[in-house]
């Protein structure tokens, strides 16, 4: 079946410095979705990503969708403690079976 | 206002008993889902369901049953057959399946002892 793969698993960085996590499918993805989940919280979905080679933005968060549809990426530009959580990336499973998440990636934010 | 709801917030049960989680929502979406989460992990699908009084298994099924008489409600049962049930629940819903986002509710946190 699908696979969903994210790296790093976990990142940590100082206060100011940029992250990056990135997403990569078995298979290629109508769509991929993105999702922030806050240590004791629930995931909450951030952006979705359609078209093949699609960028966009939301304030200091950059999303890239690969050219093949394969692949994703996040970037966070000067990250802040806000930013602390786990992301997820998630593309639609094969036939109908809704959304297959990857594992996340972990982000750390040292002060 | 809308949204999903999860009920207890925390849950302990003795080894051996079944116990059934609670998800309610009125989003009026017509798919929802129950995915499990353990520490460090990401979400495993254990059921879905696209409409009233259809669902299907998900990835890790086994030990688990749900059941979809009402749109609005989607509650699941973790039998005394599931071997390691401690974990944390979460409950998502969305307009149909495939592509459109998942909104979640806030999880249950199961504690099996």
């Amino acid at each position: 079946g699908q696979q969903v793969m994210q790296i790093p698993q976990y990142q940590h960085v100082q206060e100011g410095e940029d992250f990056t996590t990135y997403c990569n499918s078995s298979t290629t993805l109508s769509n991929i979705q993105w999702y922030k989940q806050r240590p004791g919280g629930h995931p909450v979905f951030l952006i979705q990503l359609v078209k093949s080679g699609e960028v966009k933005k939301q304030k200091r968060l950059t999303f890239q969708f690969g050219e093949a549809k394969k692949n994703s990426s996040l970037h966070i530009t000067a990250t802040q403690t806000t930013d602390v959580g786990t992301y997820f990336c998630a593309g639609p499973g094969g036939g109908a079976d809704g959304l297959t998440f990857g594992k996340g990636t972990h982000l750390i934010i040292q002060p | 206002d809308g949204g999903i709801t999860q009920s207890p917030k925390y849950l302990f049960r003795k080894e051996g008993q079944n116990v059934t989680l609670s998800c309610e929502q009125n989003l009026n979406h017509d798919a929802m889902y129950w995915y499990r989460q353990d520490p460090g992990q990401g979400l495993r699908l254990i059921y879905y369901s696209q409409i009233v009084n259809d669902f299907q298994k998900g990835d890790i099924a086994e030990g688990y049953s749900v059941s979809r008489e009402k749109k609005e409600s989607f509650p699941l049962t973790v039998t005394s057959a599931q071997k390691n049930p401690t974990a944390f629940y979460l409950c998502a819903s969305s307009i149909g399946l495939a592509g459109p986002e998942q909104y979640f509710g806030p999880g249950t946190r199961l504690t099996v002892t």
